[in-house]
């Protein structure tokens, strides 16, 4: 299968300082990825599309300028928590697709990042 | 709105044991179907994909089934082993907002 890389895994903040969490896939493009939040034993939370060289699209509740996402190649994107709360903390992942019919596309998913903010 | 269920919440079976997780979804304009696996901590490991146009997958131990116009896949594991032990999660691919679904899980347990 297809690798998607993030990074960090894990990252312990201040308060009030902002985190940029990466997203890489690493042996194909893809024009699309998407980032998703986790809370324990709960599913998976879609927060927002990114499009490469587009403003990403965000779901109804999520903070576009708390959560700033920059998809600026077609193998990076990024996710900045801005002014970190410790109500943020959470399971953050993403998760990318090839290019092609969407039927037969898988999603693959990054290892995921866990940011604690104190 | 498409919903996703899975059931059961959580499974504990002895090693050696067949079972069937079973998904299931409110709204059959999907592209596809998928499985995957997700170890604590950790992201998630996709298993088996189907499209919208196919009944069954298989990948080693592992056979997904797609019964679209009722709304229903399952994930049959044969002779489970401790390594199985993960939470398994199904989600669908919505036609127009492209989106993935996902169901609350199912947390697996394999007794040695």
């Amino acid at each position: 299968g297809a690798v998607v890389s993030q990074h960090p895994s894990w990252v312990i903040c201040k308060s009030g300082t902002s985190v940029k969490i990466e997203c890489r896939s690493l042996d194909f493009q893809a024009t699309t990825m998407f980032w998703y939040r986790q809370f324990p034993k709960q599913s998976l939370m879609l927060m927002a599309t990114s499009n490469e060289g587009s403003k990403a699209t965000y779901e109804q509740g999520v903070e576009k300028d708390k959560f700033l996402i920059n998809h600026a190649s077609l193998t990076l994107s990024t996710l900045t928590v801005t002014s970190a709360h410790p109500e943020d903390s959470s399971f953050y992942i993403c998760s990318a697709r090839r290019a092609g019919p969407l039927a037969n596309t898988e999603a693959f998913f990054g290892q995921g990042t866990r940011l604690t903010v104190v | 709105k498409q919903e996703v269920t899975q059931i059961p919440a959580a499974l504990s079976v002895p090693e050696g044991e067949n079972l069937v997780l079973n998904c299931s979804f409110t709204d059959s304009a999907i592209y596809n179907l998928q499985w995957f696996r997700q170890d604590p901590g950790k992201g998630l490991t996709s298993l088996l994909l189907i499209q919208s146009s196919q009944r069954e997958q298989t990948s080693g131990r592992l056979n997904a089934s797609l019964d679209k116009s009722s709304g229903r896949s399952t994930l049959y594991i044969a002779a489970s082993q401790p390594g199985d032990s993960a939470t398994y999660l199904c989600a669908v691919l919505i036609q127009g907002a492209q989106k993935l679904v996902f169901g609350q899980g199912t947390r697996l347990t394999i007794n040695p």
